[in-house]
């Protein structure tokens, strides 16, 4: 499969915890992005990666959150002490240069917080 | 004011009828635009880009206009399986701002 690859799928977890989802780009892609999305609203920028240096990160990313692409290959999305609030699917993508062409998502993880 | 604006719909057409979906943006320095389709809790692909003098994929067209900073969707001869909803796309920089989507739900 080269398309973009989100792991988990689901994750529920309790309030206050610690989650941490993994997106593997396509492997020719050096820009990679995530968004967040919730019922009724557009995906919304999150941060993004051009190889391993993150480039910018949205004013919505509060310090619970923290994104690593350490080798400029896949990437992983943490976040801490988890709020009802982050109740959403987090979208990862990637493209080839400044998303002129557009991006490819992958699947995406839902997570639930309870 | 949010950066992509939608009608979010839904919109409910026959199938066969001819469906519009309109979108504004307010960065007048964008260059870049696209419509994705996003089905059912499903991730967005893209279903094409939209170019200055207007484009065609099929049963799909988009225009742009500039000026007004507006962009269109026209979706002729719907089908059944066009239901779901159209994001409307445009770049800033470093990344793609997405609108809050149209809900297009053709019936039989």
């Amino acid at each position: 499969d080269t398309g973009v690859s989100q792991d988990p799928r689901h994750k529920i977890t309790k309030r206050g915890q610690n989650v941490t989802f993994r997106c593997d780009p396509i492997s020719e892609h050096n820009r990679l992005y995530w968004y967040r999305q919730t019922l009724g609203q557009g995906p919304e920028f999150l941060t993004y990666f051009q190889n391993e240096a993150q480039l910018e990160k949205s004013r919505l990313l509060s310090d619970r959150f923290s994104a690593e692409r350490p080798k400029g290959s896949f990437s992983t999305l943490e976040i801490q002490r988890t709020e009802q609030g982050d109740s959403a699917m987090y979208l990862c993508a990637s493209s080839l240069d400044t998303g002129s062409g557009g991006y490819t998502f992958g699947s995406g993880t839902r997570l639930t917080v309870v | 004011r949010k950066e992509v604006e939608q009608d979010p719909g839904p919109f409910n057409v026959p199938e066969g009828a001819t469906v519009a979906f309109n979108c504004t943006y307010s960065n007048s320095a964008s260059q870049s635009f696209f419509w994705y389709r996003q089905d059912c809790r499903k991730e967005p692909k893209l279903l094409m880009s939209v170019y200055s003098s207007g484009n065609e994929d099929g049963r799909f067209t988009a225009q742009l206009n500039r000026a007004s900073q507006y962009i269109s969707l026209l979706i002729r001869d719907s089908k059944l399986s066009d239901s779901a909803t159209y994001l409307c796309v445009v770049n800033a920089p470093g990344k793609l701002i997405f609108g809050q989507g149209t809900t297009l739900q053709v019936k039989p």
